[in-house]
């Protein structure tokens, strides 16, 4: 089975600052990773995914994440902080047939003026 | 083109009582998924189809809860005798391919369910 652990369920941040959002995943089989986010009262959007090719994945408005390995994670980063970032992010994995997600407790980012 | 719609978007019922809720999903995605997220915390998995069959219902927390998708588009999630603890935003999403690698699953702004 599959799980991912996210560390912080809120992260406050100063518009124009590093964003970074930490993933860990467990999984037994080599794992496909995503990034969604959710504006209130939205459903999820899909920011990026990592799917065994590229370990570096860059995805919308200018997020990226990394997939390492040996560290079981794929932490979400944006070098500089927008008010429009302000939302809930999650990290999602599946494996095997694919047919399942699971997803993350969430991150509520907060963008300071 | 359009997105996955839910409806309704809101409802609330009292405890006991039955409640249907519809997705419609992205015209032509072969798979459809159901998601409970609970406040506070992230999607939870219920069941997931692949066109008018039913390929995975584990997620499904009792029996009190039955999907269907009899021609493979249109969904319904169905709860029966509802109980305060089904309160929660019910996510439906669905994705193009059946198999090899996973494909992006585009979400509905889901169906926020009150039970009183």
């Amino acid at each position: 089975a599959q799980s991912v652990t996210q560390l912080g369920s809120h992260v406050s941040v100063s518009e124009g600052a590093l964003v970074l959002l930490r993933c860990n995943y467990s999984s037994s089989v080599p794992p496909y990773l995503f990034w969604y986010v959710q504006y209130p009262n939205q459903g999820l959007q899909l920011l990026l995914k990592y799917t065994s090719a590229a370990t570096l994945v860059k995805g919308i408005n200018g997020f990226e994440a990394e997939f390492k390995k040996s560290e079981t994670s794929f932490h979400l980063t944006k070098p500089s902080a927008h008010m429009s970032d302000a939302a809930e992010y999650f990290c999602a994995v599946t494996a095997g047939n694919f047919n399942k997600f699971y997803f993350g407790s969430g991150t509520k980012l907060n963008v300071k003026p | 083109g359009a997105g996955v719609s839910q409806s309704p978007r809101y409802k609330v019922a009292k405890r006991g009582q039955d409640v249907a809720l519809r997705c419609d999903p992205i015209s032509g995605h072969v798979s459809l998924f159901w998601y409970q997220q609970a406040l506070g915390q992230g999607p939870e998995f219920l069941t997931y189809f692949q066109n008018e069959a039913q390929l995975d219902k584990s997620g499904l927390p009792s029996d009190r809860f039955f999907a269907e998708r009899p021609e493979g588009s249109v969904s319904t999630l169905k709860i029966q005798r509802t109980q305060q603890e089904d309160s929660a935003v019910y996510l439906c999403a669905s994705s193009r391919r059946t198999s090899g690698s996973p494909d992006t699953q585009y979400f509905g702004p889901g169906t926020r369910l009150t039970v009183l």
